[in-house]
């Protein structure tokens, strides 16, 4: 089955840029969603289709997607955004919706 | 605006079911298929299984295939999740969401409820 790899945390200071990866095999072929989640909250989508953003969020977040490795960028960290962030894919296989292990993000 | 709420945490026993309630308001419900999603302590999301409100066509998890049942009542416009034979190892938050796909599945998952904590402990 297919598998996304994510690091299990990432740490910037605020006002600087954090990238949090997304590995799969030629992830490039799908969509990847990305959803933050607060302790204690449900998550709550970010990025869609590797590189849109739904309503009400900041431009500071951003995504990319591009061989083996999609990238959830978030500029002028802030901290409010410290959390944990999943990404998603359709595998298309017996088990289609695939998530990463999720990325704690630390603003330090 | 769109929202999903869940029932609320519950405490089982092993080897009982438990059954969680997913109420949509502010869309069509029967437009959107309604994912449920699990999460562990400590673990990543985890993908169980949809139901097409629309038709009520349903696709699993091979891991929960045996045990989980989703369902609809359209006229109040809920989703449900029924888990058996709970184990120790389902102690975990169980999600809702919507697909944002109009009468199909396979984009986003927006919105979420706000989670139901099932508890399996003797």
């Amino acid at each position: 089955s297919y598998v996304l790899t994510q690091p299990p945390s990432v740490s910037a200071a605020p006002g600087q840029t954090a990238r949090i990866t997304c590995g799969g095999n030629n992830i490039e072929s799908r969509g990847v969603h990305w959803y933050q989640q607060k302790p204690g909250q449900a998550p709550v989508l970010v990025v869609y289709d590797d590189s849109d953003r739904p309503s009400g969020i900041p431009e500071r977040f951003s995504g990319s997607n591009s061989g083996n490795t999609a990238t959830l960028t978030i500029s002028r960290v802030e901290a409010g955004d410290e959390a944990d962030y999943h990404c998603q894919v359709w595998a298309g296989s017996s088990d289609p919706v695939i998530f990463g292990g999720g990325t704690k993000l630390t603003v330090l | 605006q769109f929202q999903l709420v869940q029932s609320g945490p519950e405490l089982k026993k092993p080897g009982a079911s438990v059954k969680v309630s997913c109420k949509a308001s502010g869309y069509s419900f029967t437009n959107y298929a309604i994912h449920w999603v699990r999460q562990a302590p400590g673990q990543r999301l985890e993908w169980m299984g949809w139901i097409n409100a629309g038709n009520g066509h349903t696709k699993f998890s091979q891991k929960f295939q045996d045990r989980v049942t989703i369902t609809t009542d359209t006229y109040a416009s809920t989703a449900y999740m029924e888990l058996s034979s709970l184990t120790t190892e389902d102690t975990a938050v169980y999600f809702c969401a919507r697909d944002e796909a109009i009468f199909g599945v396979g984009r986003y998952f927006a919105p979420w409820g706000q989670g139901t904590l099932v508890t399996v402990s003797s």
